[in-house]
């Protein structure tokens, strides 16, 4: 079963911030948050990832808690093309044993609107 | 470059037969990995392989299996197909074991009837 808990869905306005929660209360001191996003039709695409620290790269920023129980996804400027299926996924760092397991769950689907 | 391709893009089987799928990665990539999309779900962890060893599995029954060739790609073969088979199949390439970001490829659509 996945470790992380998200909303089924979000709606967000064309042009403003789109912010995704994520609950990884169990998540171990190895393990790393990642988000992946899956738009219909689509293979999933990366987005980013973090272990403790704030993230930011072209796409998104992610922000991860003191305590590590729960991250947020920051789309900072969401365009209609941002619609699409996001997974919250926690895994071990990329060492050792099976790298390719990604355990997704339901994930949130972001609806943006005009 | 091109990105991770496979084929075909869709596949109509009947109950009890047998489908391979198949799979090429970006090119430079080591590692492939198998997912199994059902309608509604998140993908499913199926296999991994990594330099033409299995790395990983998921919990899947034996009709499912897989291998990956000297050039990297990959196969996903399923026998005696169920009507729970029928998903979208999706392939993932990875650099190597050391990296973060899994490529994924625009799956195959197999449909059992």
């Amino acid at each position: 079963d996945a470790k992380t808990t998200q909303p089924p869905s979000m709606d967000c306005a064309e042009g403003r911030a789109a912010n995704l929660p994520c609950n990884h209360s169990t998540i171990s001191g190895n393990e790393y948050v990642y988000w992946y996003r899956q738009i219909h039709s689509q293979g999933p695409q990366y987005i980013i990832h973090g272990l403790k620290n704030n993230e930011t790269n072209e796409m998104a920023s992610l922000i991860i808690t003191e305590d590590r129980k729960s991250s947020t996804l920051i789309l900072p400027h969401a365009t209609l093309r941002d619609t699409a299926v996001y997974y919250c996924i926690v895994r071990v760092g990329n060492y050792g044993g099976s790298q390719g397991n990604l355990i997704f769950g339901k994930g949130t689907k972001l609806s943006v609107k005009p | 470059d091109a990105g991770v391709t496979q084929s075909p893009t869709h596949l109509i089987k009947t109950r009890g037969q047998q489908v391979t799928l198949r799979c090429s990665p970006i090119s430079g990539h080591k590692s492939v990995s198998w997912y199994q999309q059902v309608l509604g779900q998140g993908p499913q962890f199926i296999f991994q392989y990594y330099e033409k060893e299995e790395r990983g599995r998921g919990n899947f029954p034996d009709r499912f299996s897989a291998r990956q060739f000297p050039n990297y790609s990959s196969e996903l073969n399923v026998n005696a197909l169920l009507l729970g088979d029928s998903a979208l199949y999706l392939c993932a390439s990875l650099q190597g074991v050391s990296y973060n970001e899994q490529f994924f490829g625009p799956g195959t659509r197999l449909t059992v009837l």
